[in-house]
């Protein structure tokens, strides 16, 4: 059975610090898909990357960045320069296998606190 | 466009009241699903439509009774549900590849259910 453990629960900043979110996942496949979405007090789960298991290059999108090393089975997510609106909850996710009944499974969820 | 939209965003039903909860979407997705999900949990998977059928469903209790009458709508029928199913009901779609449901699942903003 497929597993994505995010250690850290709860991680508060002062703004303008960098932040690193952790996950680990587990999976017998060789084919599957992470994700990061972002939550945030409004509910809605906003998609943040999506990364298969044959692409490990790392990738950054403005103050956003995410570290794939199959490795360690980890795909983190680094925030430089974090800000107020960074807050939220932020859920990794592993789909496995491409088949009609695959599912995402969610990490437990890390809630990042940005103090001004 | 990556919008999923649901309605109603709020919901106080009574234990013998029947609800529904309305999802669409407009981005040619083929997969829909809804999950459900309590407050510092991450998302549970309840059910997922592709090409209008449903492909999986979670055990869910009979109470839940899912419909996708066409492709850009998901409905979620509600009917003798108890104070434990409070919880943010959140739908999603996604776009399938050759009958697989591996691609980026796009969420609405939830509806926010409490039964009394």
């Amino acid at each position: 059975a497929q597993k994505v453990t995010q250690a850290q629960t709860e991680i508060s900043v002062v703004e303008k610090e960098d932040v690193t979110l952790d996950c680990v996942y587990e999976t017998r496949d060789t084919t599957y898909y992470l994700f990061w979405y972002k939550q945030p007090p409004s509910g809605e789960l906003v998609f943040l990357i999506r990364r298969n298991s044959f692409d490990e290059q790392n990738e950054i999108s403005g103050r956003y960045s995410w570290n794939f090393q199959k490795s360690t089975s980890s795909f983190n997510f680094t925030i430089t320069a974090s800000q107020v609106v960074d807050s939220a909850v932020y859920f990794c996710a592993l789909s496995e296998g491409t088949g009609a009944n695959s599912k995402l499974t969610f990490g437990k969820g890390i809630t990042l606190s940005v103090r001004p | 466009d990556t919008e999923v939209t649901q309605t109603p965003k709020h919901l106080v039903m009574g234990m013998t009241n029947k609800k529904s909860l309305k999802c669409e979407q407009h981005m040619g997705h083929r997969a829909m699903y809804w999950y459900k999900q309590k407050a510092k949990k991450p998302p549970e998977l309840m059910f997922v439509y592709s090409y209008e059928k449903l492909s999986i469903n979670e055990s869910v209790p009979s109470r839940f009774s899912p419909e996708c009458p066409n492709s850009s709508l998901l409905n979620l029928h509600l009917h003798a549900l108890q104070p434990e199913d409070s919880a943010l009901y959140l739908c999603a779609s996604s776009q399938t590849t050759g009958g697989s449901i591996t691609d980026t699942q796009y969420f609405g903003p939830g509806t926010r259910l409490t039964v009394l």
